[in-house]
């Protein structure tokens, strides 16, 4: 039962575009959600956090929306550099439990 | 952001001997560190959940006599794997939880250590 969905597992953007990552999930229970940036080898890093009780946070060129009623939530890059360049997990939990992650997007931004 | 050090980065070890990881959180207090694992190119899977001064709780499917958890102090917890064997080979993550409150939102943020690649031969 995969409660956190990230449905495409890749994507492609030009430099200076704007990346458009998306995550859905299915327990309505879940307040609190996170974005994070991985590397390969190395650890995930914490990019941006949104409550449920938002439906938007703005750090720099990083946005979260927060879609309640569809259970949706998206990470805007604006605008996209190839530093950007990793997989993008977003992550669900409730209260101050575990983290449900998603499956992991992986950006690539094109110079 | 907070600083989480995760060592050894690599280890590779002969079938049947213990590996020990450790997990330290430098710059703040964290009563709640976690383990992860990786498989390539896929998610993190929560192995265990490790909690200061008490036991550690395990996910379904994970031989807690196998991956052996402290957490003795509030900056550090070490994952040991036991009598490692070649399907042990992964890359494990820790994080430590760092918790604030605040105009009606609780953030639950965990931070991420840099990750052990475990090679077992």
């Amino acid at each position: 039962d995969q409660q956190v969905k990230q449905n495409s597992p890749s994507l492609s953007v030009q430099e200076g575009r704007i990346s458009i990552l998306n995550c859905d999930y299915t327990n309505s229970m879940f307040d609190y959600f996170l974005w994070y940036k991985k590397y390969p080898a190395e650890g995930p890093t914490f990019l941006i956090s949104i409550s449920s009780i938002k439906d938007k946070n703005e750090d720099g060129r990083f946005t979260v929306f927060l879609n309640k009623s569809a259970k949706h939530l998206s990470l805007h890059i604006v605008p996209s550099q190839p530093g950007d360049s990793a997989v993008y997990f977003c992550a669900a939990s409730r209260g101050t439990y575990k983290y449900i992650f998603g499956t992991g997007t992986r950006l690539k931004v094109l110079a | 952001g907070a600083v989480v050090s995760q060592h050894p980065s690599w280890v590779i070890c002969k079938s049947g001997t213990s590996v020990k990881i450790e997990c330290r959180s430098l710059d703040f207090q964290a009563t709640t560190m976690f383990w992860y694992r990786q498989f390539p190119k896929q998610s993190l899977m929560l192995m265990a959940t490790s909690n200061e001064g008490s036991k550690a709780t395990y996910e379904q499917g994970v031989e807690k006599d196998k991956f052996l958890i402290n957490h003795a102090s509030l900056t550090l917890s070490t994952l040991t794997v036991t009598s490692a064997h070649p399907e042990d080979s992964s890359f494990y993550i820790c994080s430590a939880r760092r918790i604030r409150a605040g105009q009606g939102i609780t953030k639950n943020i965990q931070y991420f250590g840099a990750g052990t690649r475990l090679s077992v031969l």
